[in-house]
């Protein structure tokens, strides 16, 4: 089956534009996850959806940031008034189990790069 | 707040060699381990996930090893070839849901 998609796989933005990025997880996964993947920085949580409850937001790193998860199921993760510091390739993964107990299921990544 | 550390940081071996990645995380309270591999430019791809009550999963070469009271993590690759020249990421997850990922380990298989 088809596995967790992201769309667009490059995106180049210059500063102070607003982008939107999109995840389509695997079909029936109630869990979705958006990292962020920094140089230098390793892999960061941001933001966690599981099934109709509201979300963990806690990874965000400042209110310029912005998710959303419509109908359970196709995400899109916000950037408004873009800095260079949010360059970076942004991973949404999937899982048929929350809380953390399955496996993670990541897409390919969108690579921002904001000039 | 966990902390996850990966050694060594880059690794070069010849084909055929059987070699060990090392993972150690601060915060023994974890929920489950995972590894990761990743292709230059591409995601992630899961490699084995262990759960806390577990000591070690394996799936074809690979091997994971957890000892939780430690906080350490290994992951053996027998018998190297050039296709698993990539960089292994190893991460857990505490009693949240987020993982938390080392900086990850790159390794070069030469023929």
């Amino acid at each position: 089956g088809a596995g967790v998609s992201q769309s667009p796989s490059n995106k180049v933005t210059e500063k102070g534009k607003d982008v939107e990025l999109r995840c389509d997880p695997i079909s029936g996964h109630t869990a979705l996850y958006w990292y962020r993947q920094s140089l230098g920085q390793g892999l960061e949580f941001l933001i966690y959806f599981q099934g109709n409850s509201a979300p963990d937001k806690s990874g965000l790193p400042s209110d310029r940031f912005s998710a959303e998860r419509t109908g359970g199921s196709v995400s899109t993760l916000t950037i408004q008034r873009t800095q260079q510091e949010d360059s970076a390739v942004y991973l949404c993964a999937s899982s048929s189990r929350g809380g953390g107990a399955g496996t993670q299921y990541f897409g390919p990544g969108t690579r921002l790069l904001v000039l | 707040k966990q902390e996850v550390t990966q050694i060594p940081a880059a690794l070069s071996v010849p084909e055929g060699e059987n070699l060990v990645l090392n993972c150690s995380f601060t915060d023994s309270a974890i929920y489950n381990l995972q590894w990761f591999r990743q292709d230059p430019g591409k995601g992630l791809t899961s490699l084995l996930l262990i759960q806390s009550s577990q000591r070690e999963q394996t799936s074809g070469r690979l091997n994971a090893s957890l000892d939780k009271s430690s906080g350490r993590s290994t992951l053996y690759i027998a018998a190297s070839q050039p296709g698993d020249s990539a960089t292994y990421l190893c991460a857990v997850t505490n009693s949240g849901y987020a993982l938390n990922f080392g900086k990850g380990t790159s390794l070069l298989v030469t023929p």
